[in-house]
């Protein structure tokens, strides 16, 4: 009963050093989501898949890249990271087309701080 | 452009008193769910309660009910008898293209609320 599952749950990078965000879900969802939450500003959609295969910018897009060629995992990377990337990221995981009762099942997030 | 605004970034109630959480939105979609989400101090995302923009009548879930008043594209939210774990953050969310191809969920900024006890 695992639902989806955020590695690592801490982190922290000097500038410049990169690094891969790994979200993992096991109730076949196929919709998958990459947010940041920081401090008076709710969370931010960064990237998003609609499927395997697939993926699509949100809001704060820079500076990430993201991929999706397991239906069940979504990486998020960060190439090159800066300290406005401190942040903590939310993965969330949905399987639309139905009414969402339940809601999004989100991860318990990775706080990322960038020194 | 959709948005979601919460105009209360903090607020503090009395152990046992009601309480309402105000959220606004914009969408020009006729289609778009509405949500609420808690974060406690621990951080994880919990989900609370969810409306439909076609349904007629107002979910509730337990303590939590959801005032929607479409005409105001206000979806607030109320809970009864609050108790002292209810002190958290509280996400007021949006799902735009609503079971679509695009599907996604927009955040407000968000209420810390504070039961006093």
């Amino acid at each position: 009963n695992a639902g989806v599952t955020q590695t690592p749950k801490f982190r922290v990078l000097k500038t410049g050093q990169s690094m891969t965000l790994l979200c993992a879900q096991d109730m076949n969802h196929e919709y998958m989501y990459w947010y940041r939450q920081d401090p008076g500003m709710g969370l931010r959609l960064i990237h998003y898949s609609v499927g395997e295969g697939t993926t699509a910018k949100g809001e704060v897009p820079d500076g990430y890249n993201v991929s999706r060629l397991k239906k069940q995992n979504f990486l998020l990377g960060l190439e090159s990271a800066a300290p406005s990337q401190t942040s903590v990221y939310f993965c969330a995981s949905a399987q639309t087309g139905q009414r969402p009762n339940y809601g999004y099942t989100f991860g318990s997030g990775t706080r990322l701080t960038v020194v | 452009a959709q948005k979601i605004t919460q105009t209360q970034p903090g607020m503090f109630v009395q152990e046992k008193e009601a309480v309402t959480l105000d959220c606004t939105y914009d969408t020009s979609d006729p289609s778009y769910g509405l949500f609420w989400y808690k974060q406690p101090s621990s951080g994880e995302m919990i989900f609370l309660i969810y409306q439909g923009s076609y349904d007629q009548q107002n979910a509730t879930e337990g303590r939590y009910s959801l005032n929607f008043q479409k005409a105001r594209k206000s979806a607030n939210l109320v809970i009864s008898a609050s108790q002292l774990g209810d002190s958290a953050m509280y996400f007021c969310a949006m799902s735009v293209a609503f079971m679509n191809r695009d599907d996604k969920i927009i955040f407000g900024k968000g209420t810390r609320l504070h039961i006093l006890p």
